[in-house]
């Protein structure tokens, strides 16, 4: 993408343990998004980060963003095999809050 | 509660052939209106937005045209399929911008052009 950028992989992990994915943006935005989408559907919104935020925690979930380094990440604790889907961050284009560019996903299997 | 409803669920179309998907956003008044194409294990590019009734702006040229003739439609078409069409098709809707640009997606049309 050419605003959003992620590490293009596919992580698998076991139940329980931690995993982290992270995203690169590559022009001011005022807010990170990180949707989750399972096979064959749309994506939906899992955590919402502004720009003046440094962590945001929900429930399992935490979204961290560093506008210096213009990064995000997305963690989650103790995983779950429902946790299995790609995950994508989204950035708004700093100028235009109507346009929404999306990295290239996160391919995660949580494995039993 | 609000509901977008996608249509068809699926399309299988020869090159050359006219398309149009279609999407209706019920329970909310005045939404802005999205397209999203996403290709077979791709990431979502955005094609079209509408802030209101009748106006649409294009982010991504990919031989498509997109309208709203209804505040809660949202039609994407085009006169001649290419093979590079192919892909899911995502019509989303938000309240506006910033926190409040929260996109909340339809269940998509798959599109195969042979």
């Amino acid at each position: 993408s050419q605003w959003g950028e992620e590490n293009l992989q596919a992580l698998s992990i076991q139940e329980g343990e931690d995993v982290t994915m992270n995203c690169s943006y590559k022009t001011y935005t005022t807010v990170v998004h990180w949707y989750r989408q399972d096979s064959g559907r749309g994506p939906a919104l899992i955590i919402l980060i502004r720009s003046n935020e440094r962590e945001k925690r929900s429930g399992r979930l935490r979204a961290t963003l560093d506008t210096s380094s213009q990064s995000s990440s997305l963690s989650i604790t103790a995983a779950q095999c429902e946790d299995t889907a790609v995950y994508f961050c989204a950035t708004d284009a700093g100028s235009n809050y109507n346009v929404l560019y999306f990295g290239s996903g996160t391919k995660l299997t949580v494995e039993p | 509660a609000q509901t977008i409803h996608q249509w068809p669920v699926a399309e299988i179309k020869a090159v050359g052939s006219p398309l149009s998907l279609g999407c209706t956003i019920k329970g909310k008044s005045s939404p802005n209106l999205y397209w999203y194409w996403q290709a077979t294990g791709g990431t979502l590019q955005q094609l079209f937005y509408s802030i209101t009734v009748g106006q649409v702006e294009s982010v991504v040229q990919l031989n498509l045209s997109a309208s709203r003739p209804k505040d809660d439609q949202f039609i994407l078409s085009t006169e001649k399929l290419l093979l590079s069409h192919s892909g899911f098709y995502l019509c989303a809707w938000s309240l506006g911008w910033g926190e409040q640009n929260t996109l909340y997606f339809g269940a998509g049309t798959r599109l195969s052009v042979l």
